[in-house]
């Protein structure tokens, strides 16, 4: 059982360059999340899904944005990176809103 | 504001029993979650807590007291496998997730 995959799993991105990241579950979840977390940080969300077709702002949606087309993929775009973006990046599913989420491997971004 | 405090860094030995605290400040409740995280992976799903009272999964255990805003994750027979982040996260109004920095746990021989 796959779960949740994300795509890449590092990346080295030059600022001011634009960058998609991709998250995909078989689980048929309908809620996904794009989470950030940084050193002596919680996990800070990003951009939501609670179903396909719809999308909601986080904590810190400035300078990322989603789509949700189907169920299964999930992708965050950043326009164009700034360091303050280096991070670890992770892409979850739930059921339900109020159910454990399922977390993919982690992207690793660094923006030089 | 919404808050999550745990300690940063705790330090336990082999074989004993650590707790590990959480207090939170949130507009609503819709349950709290533990996550364990090893260096370098993802999150995984440990416990869910939306009643008052000790849940218990094997060597595992997490309280909640809603009225004092509390939760402790209690880990028995401490294993080397042991190490590594918990996370405390609370389900808000919103049902949206709201994290504490996570506590890292080290265990020594």
């Amino acid at each position: 059982t796959a779960g949740i995959t994300q795509a890449p799993t590092s990346q080295i991105l030059a600022a001011g360059r634009s960058m998609t990241l991709r998250c995909t579950q078989d689980m048929r979840h309908n809620a996904m999340y794009w989470y950030r977390q940084d050193l002596g940080l919680g996990l800070r969300l990003i951009h939501y899904s609670n179903t396909a077709g719809t999308t909601g702002k986080g904590e810190v949606p400035d300078g990322y944005s989603v789509s949700r087309a189907n169920t299964d993929d999930f992708p965050l775009t950043l326009a164009s990176a700034v360091p303050s973006q280096t991070s670890v990046y992770f892409c979850a599913s739930s059921d339900r809103g109020n159910t454990e989420a399922f977390f993919g491997q982690g992207t690793r971004l660094t923006v030089v | 504001g919404q808050n999550i405090d745990q300690p940063t860094e705790m330090t336990a030995t082999e074989g004993a029993i650590v707790q590990i605290n959480c207090t939170y400040q949130t507009s609503g409740f819709n349950g709290l979650f533990w996550y364990q995280q090893h260096a370098g992976e993802a999150p995984t799903f440990l416990s869910y807590n939306v009643l008052d009272g000790l849940e218990e999964k094997g060597r595992f255990s997490s309280f909640l007291s809603r009225s004092k805003g509390y939760s402790y994750l209690l880990l028995k027979e401490l294993q080397m496998k042991d190490s590594a982040s918990y996370l405390c996260a609370v389900m808000d109004s919103n049902y949206q997730l709201i994290w504490g920095a996570g506590t890292k746990l080290i265990i020594k021989p």
